[in-house]
């Protein structure tokens, strides 16, 4: 079935450095992959979404670019803010059904 | 209505009592999950519930018992649990497989 793989973290940047956090999946066809974004405390947000190669989903400044040739699918952002702080998840189905299943996670810390 | 709610947010109970966690939507998604999240770890799919019928049991212990009373409402019957099922309890639902999920706040439970 289909699996993506995420970066290790914990991840510590400054405020206003460049992120980038790693995923690749393996998958017949062509899933729709996702970043979800979770909050301490809290349950997890849909942060963006692609759903065929070359597309590029954004929001909150956030990016991602949905790349066949390299099955990757890797999480950006230009300036992080403390408020970005959180544990990221990237997804993609797994099977015919609606399986959603999720990497391990890259939990981000942002400091002053 | 763009929300899944879940009750309670927070649950504690002891080996031999019966509680039950909650969900509701009302976006007219027609697929409902369970998921388990353990502390510093992705989210775990226990139960699917496809137009109201249980589609996918990850192989969950019988201690867990779901149940769909209709397209908006899915619940989650605790019986007998042990202390390594304390976590956080997240519902979630969808229209298809394009759009992704769309995630409860969860419920943090605590088996004493």
């Amino acid at each position: 079935g289909n699996s993506v793989t995420q970066m290790e973290g914990p991840v510590t940047l400054s405020e206003e450095a460049f992120l980038t956090i790693n995923c690749t999946y393996t998958a017949t066809g062509y899933p729709s992959l996702f970043w979800y974004v979770q909050y301490p405390g809290e349950g997890l947000q849909l942060l963006l979404k692609a759903t065929k190669a070359d597309d590029k989903g954004s929001n909150k400044g956030f990016e991602a670019t949905y790349r066949k040739e390299t099955t990757s699918f890797h999480l950006e952002k230009g300036s992080v803010q403390v408020s970005d702080s959180a544990v990221y998840f990237c997804a993609s189905f797994t099977g015919g059904g609606n399986k959603l299943t999720f990497g391990t996670g890259t939990q981000l810390k942002v400091e002053l | 209505d763009t929300e899944v709610t879940q009750t309670p947010k927070h649950l504690v109970m002891g080996m031999t009592n019966k509680k039950s966690l909650k969900c509701e939507q009302h976006m007219g998604h027609r697929a409902m999950y369970w998921y388990k999240q353990k502390a510093k770890k992705p989210p775990e799919l226990m139960f699917v519930y496809s137009y109201e019928k249980l589609s996918i049991n990850e192989s969950v212990p019988s201690r867990f018992s779901p149940e769909c009373p209709n397209s908006s409402l899915l619940n989650l019957h605790l019986h007998a649990l042990q202390p390594e099922d304390s976590a956080l309890y997240l519902c979630a639902s969808s229209h298809d497989r394009v759009g992704g999920y769309t995630f409860g706040s969860g419920t943090r439970l605590t088996v004493v």
